[in-house]
C-alpha cells in the first residue's frame, strides 16, 4: 500500500460526458501528479501541483483540467469525454516540488475510466 | 535533453534464469535514477533507486547500479520468479516527467 487512495476504482461512462477523478496524496506530501496511461501510448504525464499551485504541465487536453485544494487532495476533471479518453488514470505524489530531482513518486492504484 | 533509454520487450524467461534489463542516460550532472515496477493491475511503485555515481540500490533480489563511465543503470536479478511478471520502468527524475513505455517481462513456470 502506497498511502496514495484513489477513487472511483472504476468508472464507466458516456462520450461527451463529464467526469471527476479524486486523488489523496500519502500523509506529508506536498505534490501531487496526475498521468495517464493507455495501452498504446505508455504512461502520459499530464499535470502536477504542489502545495495548491499548479507546478508542471505535461500533454493535458484543454478537455481536462485539475486542481489541488487546501486539504492537498486532488480532483482531475474529464469532460466532453471520446472514446479515445479511455485508459488508466494514475495519481502519484511525492514529498516535494523541483522537478522531481532525487523525489520518489508514490502511485495510487488508479482509476479505470471506460468510455463507451 | 536529460533523458533514459530502456531495452523494449517484450522479454520472456523461464523461472529461476538470469535477467538483465538494460537503461541508460544521458543527462548533465549525477541525477538520481530509479527502477519502478508495475504489477497487473496496479500502479508504479518504486523497486530501487541510486542517488550517486557508483550507488547500488537492491530490493526483492533485484539489483541496479549506477556506473557513470558507461551511463547505465541495468536491472539484474540472478533468479527470476513467476512473480516478477510486470513492467519494469527506468526513471531519470526532471522537469519533463517522461516516463518511457516500459519493458514487460513474463516470467513462465
Amino acid at each position: 500500500d502506497s498511502g496514495v487512495t484513489q477513487t472511483p476504482k472504476h468508472l464507466i461512462t458516456a462520450t461527451g460526458q463529464r467526469v471527476t477523478l479524486r486523488c489523496s496524496p500519502r500523509s506529508g506530501d506536498l505534490s501531487v501528479y496526475w498521468y495517464q496511461q493507455s495501452l498504446d501510448q505508455g504512461l502520459q504525464f499530464l499535470i502536477q501541483y504542489y502545495n495548491g499551485e499548479e507546478r508542471a504541465k505535461g500533454n493535458i487536453l484543454e478537455r481536462f483540467s485539475a486542481q489541488q485544494f487546501p486539504d492537498l487532495h486532488s480532483e482531475l476533471n474529464l469532460s466532453s469525454l471520446e472514446l479515445g479518453d479511455s485508459a488508466l488514470y494514475f495519481c502519484a505524489s511525492s514529498v516535494g516540488s523541483s522537478g522531481r530531482v532525487g523525489d520518489t513518486q508514490y502511485f495510487g492504484p488508479g482509476t479505470r475510466l471506460t468510455v463507451l | 535533453g536529460d533523458s533514459v533509454t530502456q531495452m523494449e520487450g517484450p522479454v520472456t524467461l523461464s523461472e529461476e534464469a538470469f535477467l538483465t534489463i538494460n537503461c541508460t542516460y544521458t543527462a548533465t550532472g549525477y541525477p538520481s535514477l530509479f527502477w519502478y515496477v508495475q504489477y497487473p493491475g496496479e500502479g508504479l511503485q518504486l523497486l530501487l533507486k541510486a542517488t550517486k555515481a557508483d550507488d547500488k540500490g537492491s530490493n526483492k533480489g533485484f539489483e541496479a547500479t549506477y556506473r557513470k563511465e558507461t551511463t547505465s543503470f541495468h536491472l539484474e536479478k540472478g533468479s527470476v520468479q513467476v512473480s516478477d511478471s510486470a513492467v519494469y520502468f527506468c526513471d531519470r527524475p526532471g522537469q519533463n516527467f517522461v516516463f518511457g513505455p516500459g519493458t514487460r517481462l513474463s516470467v513462465l513456470p
